[in-house]
């Protein structure tokens, strides 16, 4: 089945720096990638997703980068705010059996 | 609103017992899922349904049951079965079956064993 490994588990960066996640996916048949964000007892929510079709998407300061050859996507994240402080996981997937997620990057905006 | 909720947030189990986890979505999608939420562990599912009467096992389904009686409703049990069953439960759900767009979570239920 899909693996998908997610880099770092942690990262603090300075408020108004970037932060940049990093994650592998092993099937590649997947064709659906989003990023999702966690806040402490909440549920995740999406942020942004990309589809193989394309090699990156912008939304403001979020931006998502896809390397199909080498089979891994990155999340970036700009002009870091406190607000910005959360869990986020990436997922590969797009088949009936739903996604298989990253362990998670805890992302810590120091002010 | 349209949304997808859990119920509830916060449940206790003694052990040897079978709890049943709520999930209600008004969203109008076909697809629905469960996941567990381990520290460190990341999202790993349980179960999905792909329409009314119909779902699969996951990647950890052992100790674990679920009915779709109706499109709205995917309630998951934890029966004793279920070795360690304290984690944080997240459904989830999407307009279609291959997980291609985006999935909607609700708020979780933490299930703690006592």
């Amino acid at each position: 089945g899909e693996n998908v490994e997610q880099h770092p588990s942690t990262l603090s960066v300075q408020e108004g720096d970037s932060a940049v996640i990093k994650c592998t996916y092993s099937d590649s048949a997947s064709n659906y990638f989003p990023w999702y964000k966690q806040e402490l007892g909440k549920g995740p929510q999406l942020i942004i997703d990309i589809r193989s079709n394309v090699g990156e998407k912008k939304d403001q300061r979020i931006a998502v980068t896809l390397n199909k050859t080498a089979k891994h996507f990155s999340l970036h994240i700009t002009e870091t705010q406190p607000e910005d402080s959360a869990v986020y996981f990436c997922a590969s997937g797009g088949g009936a059996d739903g996604l298989t997620f990253g362990k998670g990057t805890h992302l810590i905006i120091q002010p | 609103d349209g949304g997808i909720t859990q119920s509830p947030k916060y449940l206790f189990r003694k052990e040897g017992q079978n709890v049943t986890l709520s999930c209600e979505q008004n969203l109008n999608h076909d697809a629905m899922y469960w996941y567990r939420q381990d520290p460190g562990q990341g999202l790993r599912l349980i179960y999905y349904s792909q329409i009314v009467n119909d779902f699969q096992k996951g990647d950890i389904a052992e100790g674990y049951s679920v009915s779709r009686e109706k499109k709205e409703s995917f309630p998951l049990t934890v029966t004793s079965a279920q070795k360690n069953p304290t984690a944080f439960y997240l459904c989830a759900s999407s307009t279609h079956p291959a997980m291609n767009t985006e999935a909607f979570f609700g708020q979780g239920t933490r299930l703690t064993v006592v």
